[in-house]
């Protein structure tokens, strides 16, 4: 159990144009999405933090209107970022905390890459 | 806030050779911690995790981790290192009182037969 997905894996945009990355708990409910951004041999970022039905909270230094994030349900967070450039093409991680669980469980999709073009 | 130090970027070892990768933290609060592993392309998995009790942590592939408060250390072992274990390894807190993982920079193991 315990299973995150995303979609697509792999996207290749022109500069301009806007995508949205999928985040979907497949087993279980979650109270809980983060997203995180990954450069090339670097650590994971934190961007932001959703939580179902209420606007998702932004770390310091993260455009919220360029990523725009939506967690419409307990199953499903979206990431879309905005006019992308070159410098958004990055590694895109979600994770999620399941719902009746601590604050130790997170469990983590396979990525999405993004290369803007 | 609290910040992770992963004191090694890379770890070249041989297969069936110990290996240990270190991670300090610094927190003013309690904390949990972890370790993820992260093979090319993917996701993080956990390997292992220490909220309280015990301060020898086994996970899974053969890894274990010590938690030292005083020193403020949860170093990763592994006594025997195959060939599938080259990945990059972050060690993560979070404090026990809040939900936001802060991430070392990483050290990725390459193991050499």
């Amino acid at each position: 159990g315990a299973v995150v997905s995303q979609h697509p894996s792999r996207v290749i945009c022109k500069s301009g144009t806007s995508v949205k990355i999928e985040c979907r708990s497949l087993d279980f409910q979650a109270t809980t999405m983060f997203w995180y951004r990954q450069f090339p041999k670097q650590s994971l970022m934190l961007m932001a933090t959703s939580n179902e039905g209420s606007k998702a909270t932004y770390e310091q230094g993260v455009e919220k209107d360029k990523f725009l994030i939506n967690h419409a349900s307990l199953t499903l967070s979206t990431l879309t970022v905005t006019s992308a450039h070159p410098e958004d093409s990055s590694f895109y991680i979600c994770s999620a905390g399941r719902l009746g669980t601590g604050r130790d469980e997170q469990f983590f999709g396979p990525g999405t890459r993004l290369t803007v073009l | 806030a609290q910040s992770v130090t992963q004191l090694d970027s890379q770890v070249p070892v041989f297969e069936e050779a110990p290996v240990e990768l270190r991670c300090n933290y610094s927190s003013s609060v309690s904390v949990y911690l972890f370790w993820y592993v992260q093979y090319p392309n993917q996701g993080l998995q956990l390997l292992l995790k220490y909220l309280s009790g015990s301060t020898l942590v086994k996970g899974i592939n053969g890894f274990e981790a010590e938690f030292n408060k005083s020193q403020t250390s949860f170093h990763l072992r592994k006594p025997s290192v195959h060939i599938s274990d080259t990945a990059e390894y972050f060690c993560a807190v979070i404090q026990a009182a809040g939900n936001k993982l802060t991430f070392g920079g990483g050290t990725r193991v390459l193991v050499k037969p």
